[in-house]
Order: structure tokens, then sequence, then C-alpha cells
């Protein structure tokens, strides 16, 4: 399985732009990017998935670097709403490869 | 509604009782996970369907925790003997073919072994 690193807490206050870093050193070719969030007593909700350079949808971005042993799941103008626990994996469930959420990072937004 | 369904929402039972948890995933999907989620820890995978076929098994899933998804609709986790040590939250997801990393999560069922 690979693994993967993030930052176990971030804050950020209401409206700014929050930028979570995860690193995936192991990430092997067929792998995929794929961030997930999570409230408290619900399942986790795919946000974005990507391969290399940059994709963005209705609700984040992700930048992945040429290398892809690193990415960043970037959130524009946050809100209180946005308050979870943000899951970075790698990986492909396409090949069977398990999913290895982690401990994920716990966004704080403040008000 | 048509997102995944689990049932029941929560379980309170003594420990060496079995229990059994019902998934329903979004009806066109062809694969159905279970994970198992402890507080302050991800989701951690313990098996998967393709159709009614189970494809893995994670070493998480001991010989008393057995899955099964008949004719490929929804499936069911059975616990035997619970130990309190199986307290958490059993989470079912589903995806759709060719979009396995995409997965739809149930709300969950929150077991507790006392």
């Amino acid at each position: 399985l690979a693994k993967t690193t993030q930052p176990i807490s971030m804050d950020s206050y209401e409206g700014q732009e929050v930028n979570i870093t995860c690193s995936h050193n192991n990430i092997a070719t067929n792998d995929y990017i794929t961030w997930y969030q999570q409230f408290p007593s619900q399942g986790p909700r795919f946000i974005i998935q990507g391969y290399k350079t940059k994709v963005t949808n209705e609700v984040a971005s992700l930048f992945i670097p040429a290398d892809r042993k690193s990415s960043t799941l970037s959130l524009p103008r946050v809100s209180l709403s946005d308050t979870a626990v943000y899951y970075c994996l790698v990986g492909d469930m396409g090949t069977g490869n398990q999913f290895y959420f982690g401990t994920g990072t716990s966004l704080t937004v403040i008000p | 509604d048509t997102g995944v369904s689990q049932d029941p929402r929560h379980k309170i039972t003594k420990r060496g009782q079995n229990v059994t948890f019902r998934c329903d995933p979004i009806s066109e999907h062809n694969r159905l996970y279970w994970y198992r989620q402890t507080l302050g820890q991800g989701p951690e995978f313990l098996t998967y369907f393709q159709n009614e076929a189970q494809l893995e098994k994670s070493r998480l899933l001991s010989d008393r925790f057995s899955a099964e998804r008949p004719k490929g609709s929804f499936s069911t986790l059975e616990i035997q003997r619970t130990e309190q040590g199986d307290s958490a939250m059993y989470l079912c997801a589903s995806s759709h073919t060719g979009q396995h990393n995409e997965q739809f999560f149930g709300p969950g069922t929150r077991l507790t072994v006392l």
C-alpha cells in the first residue's frame, strides 16, 4: 500500500484559501491521487482525483508536480462548513489496490 | 434518496453476541466495500465485492467476521462473538464500473460492544 503523509491539523480564517499538502514518495506508476472529506459522524465524501498536473472542479483544485511524489489540495475561500477531516489517498481501486486513508488533516475554519 | 444506506445506524450489544449489519449500495454500482473506523483514525479497509464475488479481504477481517453480497445487490457484514475491540463505525461504500476511486459512502453503523 502506498502510504501518505499529511499535516495532522490546520486552522484557517473564513474566506482564506487553504492548501493542504500530501507526501507520497512511494507512489506507483498506475496510482491516482484522490482526496476525500469527512464530517463528524458521516462517511467520507469524494472531493477530487488526479494523476498529474492540475485538476479543478467546482469545489477544489489539485496540484500534482511532475515527479508525483506530493500533491496539494487547494480549497478557495473556505467557509465554516469546510471544517472537516481531509484525506489524501494514493492507489487505483480499478486494479485492486486498497485505499489507505491514514489519519488525514483536520481543518478548522475560524470565523 | 438514492445514496448508499446502512442499517442499523447504531447497535449496542454485549460481548460475545453476534451482530449483523446491512448495506444497500447505489443500484447501478457493481462494487461494494466495507471499512471500519475508530475514533481519530481514518477508515480501514476490510473487504470488497465486485458484483457477488468477494475479491479481497484485509488481515483485519478475522475469522469472526464474514461478509456476503448475495445476487450482487445488498451486502451484510456479520461479526460473531463480538469483543470490546470491535467497537467502531462500520462504513459501507459503493462505486461504479470504471470509477472505482470515487467511492460513495453510507452514513455508517456505529457498534458499541459492552
